[in-house]
């Protein structure tokens, strides 16, 4: 089955300390992988998408995220994290006219 | 432009009502998409309309139902509520394109009693 499967439930970063979300899929020859974020209460906001071309993608707010076919991978990272970053981010996978979700990663900043 | 509209934001049921949920999407978007989130389950996927027509169902009960119409506003509609049908609905709509990105709305809160 095309799946995505994010293995980190938790992380905790430092403000100002690089972050990098783990994402993996299992999907066809062209997967078309997004990166969602979710404040507590909201909707899901679009950060980034692959559908093909250049394996390293920019997004919204700073992140960015890399493509790896040899891994099955599609990471999300940012440099340096800002206390607003704290949230919830999921990695999704689409086929079918649907979106198939991880189980996503909630990120906490600290001071 | 605006972005998805979803109403009401926030509903409370009780156990064997029905409800109804509603969605507008961006315009110029045709496919509208609905999904569930659970603490338990995480995000799924219920199902997808393009031009009034059901293209892709996830794996619920009958009980859950959806329509679009011809202006691409949906709905989805609950019947005979369960306790566990208490989740965050989301809608999302989507530009004219097979597996492209999909825009979300804030969400329908149901809480069922």
């Amino acid at each position: 089955a095309q799946s995505v499967t994010q293995p980190d439930i938790h992380i905790t970063v430092s403000e100002g300390a690089s972050l990098e979300l783990r994402c993996n899929y299992s999907y066809g020859a062209t997967p078309y992988l997004f990166w969602y974020v979710q404040s507590p209460g909201q909707g899901l906001q679009l950060l980034l998408k692959y559908f093909s071309g250049d394996t390293l993608v920019q997004g919204i707010k700073g992140f960015e995220a890399e493509f790896k076919r040899s891994q099955s991978s599609f990471n999300l990272r940012k440099p340096s994290v800002h206390w607003s970053d704290a949230a919830e981010y999921f990695c999704a996978g689409a086929n079918d006219y649907k979106l198939s979700f991880g189980a996503g990663t909630t990120v906490t900043v600290r001071a | 432009k605006a972005g998805v509209t979803q109403t009401p934001r926030y509903l409370i049921k009780t156990r064997g009502q029905q409800v109804t949920l509603s969605c507008s999407p961006i315009s110029g978007h045709r496919s509208v998409s609905w999904y569930q989130q659970t603490p338990g389950q995480g995000l799924q996927f219920l199902f997808e309309y393009f031009s009034e027509t059901q293209r892709n169902k996830g794996n619920f009960p009958g009980r859950f139902s959806g329509r679009q119409f011809s202006n691409s506003r949906s709905e989805m509609n609950v019947s005979t509520l369960e306790l566990g049908d208490s989740a965050l609905y989301l809608c999302a709509s989507s530009p004219p394109l097979r597996n492209t990105e999909a825009f979300f709305g804030q969400g329908t809160r149901l809480t069922v009693v």
